[in-house]
């Protein structure tokens, strides 16, 4: 069954330093999206994004983050330059369609990367 | 504006039903999903209901929705140690495409022998 990935895993990095985070959503599917989770608190929206630009971003995705589709197959957020509340789970999902008659179809989670800002 | 809430925990021994609730407050039209999150991994789509359904039902799962009181519900029957796991409501609103998901805190189910 396909399935959305991430990489890394885990990355640690240092305050002020730029992260990228990868993804590799479902290959027939058109939405992308990044949530993250501070530990112990709600999984929350970043961003969504579909024909090359992004869709709707929520006040937390600020000019130090950005998007991007570089190829066919991956999807990566980056961070500038890191603050320590920027410390979380990272997850990426993928949609196969756009909405509207289709809406039930069901946004597909990776299994996230955990970013430790030291 | 949206909220989703969870109670934070529950114990059931295996073999008993176990009952999740959630509320929201968002009344446009929306689709509620259940997500389950098993420890390190990702956030795996169990169900979900649209705002016009009353009930549905999936094998071991029966999801209920009470739109007056905006109160979900999910019932696992035959609980077992296999469904200890955090699980998540969550809600996407027609107002935004029902494009992003906005989460509940999670309900972390645990099923003791």
């Amino acid at each position: 069954e396909p399935e959305v990935t991430q990489t890394p895993s885990h990355q640690v990095t240092q305050m002020g330093q730029e992260v990228i985070l990868r993804c590799v959503p479902i290959s027939n599917h058109l939405y992308f999206y990044w949530y993250r989770q501070i530990l112990g608190q709600k999984v929350e929206f970043l961003v969504s994004f579909y024909n090359n630009e992004i869709s709707e971003k929520s006040e937390i995705f600020d000019d130090q983050f950005s998007v991007e589709r570089p190829d066919g197959s991956n999807f990566t957020l980056k961070i500038r330059s890191t603050k320590l509340e920027d410390s979380a789970m990272y997850f990426c999902a993928s949609r196969r369609l756009a909405g509207g008659r289709s809406s039930t179809d069901t946004q597909y989670f990776g299994p996230g990367t955990r970013l430790t800002v030291l | 504006g949206e909220d989703v809430e969870q109670s934070l925990f529950l114990s059931v021994r295996e073999g008993d039903s176990s009952v999740i609730n959630c509320t929201y407050t968002d009344s446009s039209s929306t689709y509620l999903y259940w997500y389950k999150q098993e420890p390190g991994a990702g956030l795996q789509l169990l169900t979900y209901i649209f705002s016009n359904m009353d009930m549905k039902q999936d094998q071991r799962l029966t999801v209920l929705l009470n739109k007056k009181d905006k109160h979900l519900s999910l019932r696992i029957a035959d609980t077992q140690t296999g469904d200890s796991a955090i699980y998540f409501c969550a809600e996407s609103l027609r107002n935004t495409g029902f494009q992003k998901l906005v989460f509940g805190t999670g309900t972390r189910l645990l099923v003791s022998p």
